[in-house]
């Protein structure tokens, strides 16, 4: 099946620093997800991205879908403690298949310290 | 609304035990899915329903038993559990038409000894 490497796998920042992380995969994807995790909880979705090229924000967070249709960025600006969690990227590949199907890569572990 | 929930929170089990995880959802979905999230590895597709009444098996079906019993409610059954399917199972729901955007429960944390 499809696979998406997500990097980095794990990160600890500071207070106030900037987060970037990307996804990618050796195929074309018509959708690319950005999912947060909190400990203990479901995945909440942040944002999605339906268009190459698009640069879509959600408050201090801002994801781009890669203009080769294969990747996604995701950054972060201005960390705070509530930043913590697991992202994970997830998108739908071209070329068919389901639509119920969403690939989700492994994830970015995120820690801040205050 | 109590949105996408699930019953029990936390199961263990014997191997060989049969068990039924239970979802619930009150946002009208008409799209349900069930997840398995294991160490280091990202979400895994077990059965998903497209609508009330169709079921479709995801990429880990094997070891599963799914039941769409009505719009609201989505339920997966281990048949005779193994310690391979230990993990943290996720169902999750979506509005017609917007599949990509999925509403996931807080999750089901079995473990199978």
């Amino acid at each position: 099946g499809q696979q998406l490497n997500q990097s980095p796998q794990s990160m600890f920042i500071q207070e106030g620093e900037d987060v970037s992380m990307n996804c990618t995969s050796s195929s074309i994807f018509n959708t690319w997800l950005w999912y947060k995790q909190d400990p203990g909880e479901g995945p909440v979705l942040l944002i999605a991205l339906y268009k190459a090229g698009e640069l879509t924000s959600n408050g201090r967070l801002t994801a781009q879908f890669g203009i080769t249709r294969k990747d996604s960025f995701l950054n972060i600006s201005a960390s705070i403690p509530s930043d913590v969690g697991i992202y994970f990227c997830a998108g739908r590949p071209a070329g068919g298949g389901s639509n119920y199907k969403l690939t989700f890569g492994k994830g970015t572990l995120l820690t801040v310290n205050p | 609304n109590a949105g996408v929930t699930q019953t029990p929170k936390f199961q263990v089990l014997k191997t060989g035990q049969s068990m039924t995880l239970q979802c619930a959802q009150d946002m009208n979905h008409n799209s349900m899915y069930w997840y398995r999230q294991d160490p280091g590895m990202g979400l895994r597709l077990i059965y998903y329903s497209a609508s009330e009444g169709t079921t479709d098996k995801g990429e880990v079906p094997n070891g599963y038993n799914v039941s769409r019993l009505n719009k609201r409610e989505f339920s997966l059954r281990l048949e005779s559990a193994a310690p391979s399917q230990t993990s943290v199972y996720f169902c999750a729901g979506s509005w017609e038409g917007a599949t990509d955007t999925q509403y996931f429960g807080p999750g089901t944390r079995l473990t199978v000894l």
